[in-house]
């Protein structure tokens, strides 16, 4: 199986912030990635596609790069409604997929 | 707009067998190329594949779940469902149905799921 491992598990920032979320396979995928937003009580979202595709709709402040094992997603300047829980998603495997542990972003 | 929807009963007591159904609109079941799928959340936790069905029949599923979950579609009513027997306290969570979208990219087919259900919740309890 393909383990997935997001850093940090939590983060506090403001907005207006810069942000990165790391995401690490353990064997590589090459760009079979995807990112995907959550928030509370709701289905989560997809925000990138293939690494650093953004999926129609999402602001471009949202973007994905990486490759092989290591892979970030990146908020340029964070807005209130980006407060959300993000999963990577390896699916390299499909149909066997596997999600990354989740990265809560709070407010400071 | 292709449109999922979660069904079930939303409690289930220890050792008896989950069973959920996935309703799809918009689109047809049975078009080529697509797996549909099932994963779960714990409260509190993150996202977990419980396994996939593809247009054909075929079925996969995650091993740590493979002995006790079966996923099974019906085309004439555009469904697919899920079993998981045995259920604990465990396998509380939301469960959610999902369509990974094939895109055809670079000569290879890169998945992701595009269409969600609202997810409903399954508690285990006597």
């Amino acid at each position: 199986d393909i383990q997935m491992t997001q850093s940090p598990s939590s983060l506090s920032a403001s907005v207006g912030d810069r942000v990165t979320i790391t995401c690490r396979a353990s064997q590589s995928i090459s760009s079979y990635l995807n990112w995907y937003q959550q928030k509370p009580g709701k289905a989560p979202k997809l925000l990138i596609y293939a690494a650093s595709s953004l999926q129609s709709g999402v602001p471009s402040r949202f973007s994905g790069s990486g490759s092989g094992t290591d892979f970030t997603l990146t908020i340029s300047s964070l807005q209130p409604e980006d407060f959300a829980t993000y999963y990577c998603q390896q699916s390299y495997s499909t149909p066997q997929i596997t999600f990354g542990q989740g990265t809560r972003l709070e407010i400071k | 707009q292709l449109q999922l929807q979660e069904s079930g009963p939303g409690l289930v007591k220890p050792s008896e067998t989950l069973s959920l159904t996935c309703t799809v609109s918009g689109g047809s079941i049975s078009s080529s190329s697509y797996y549909w799928g099932w994963i779960r959340q714990p409260p509190g936790k993150g996202l977990e594949w419980i396994g996939s069905i593809y247009y054909s029949g075929s079925t996969y599923y995650n091993p740590s779940l493979k002995s006790r979950v079966t996923i099974s579609v019906d085309t004439s009513k555009n469904q697919f469902s899920l079993k998981l027997s045995s259920v604990t306290a465990a396998d509380t969570a939301v469960y959610y149905c999902a369509r990974p979208y094939p895109l055809r990219l670079h000569g290879s087919y890169y998945y992701y799921m595009d269409v969600w259900g609202k997810g409903t919740t399954v508690t285990v309890s006597s």
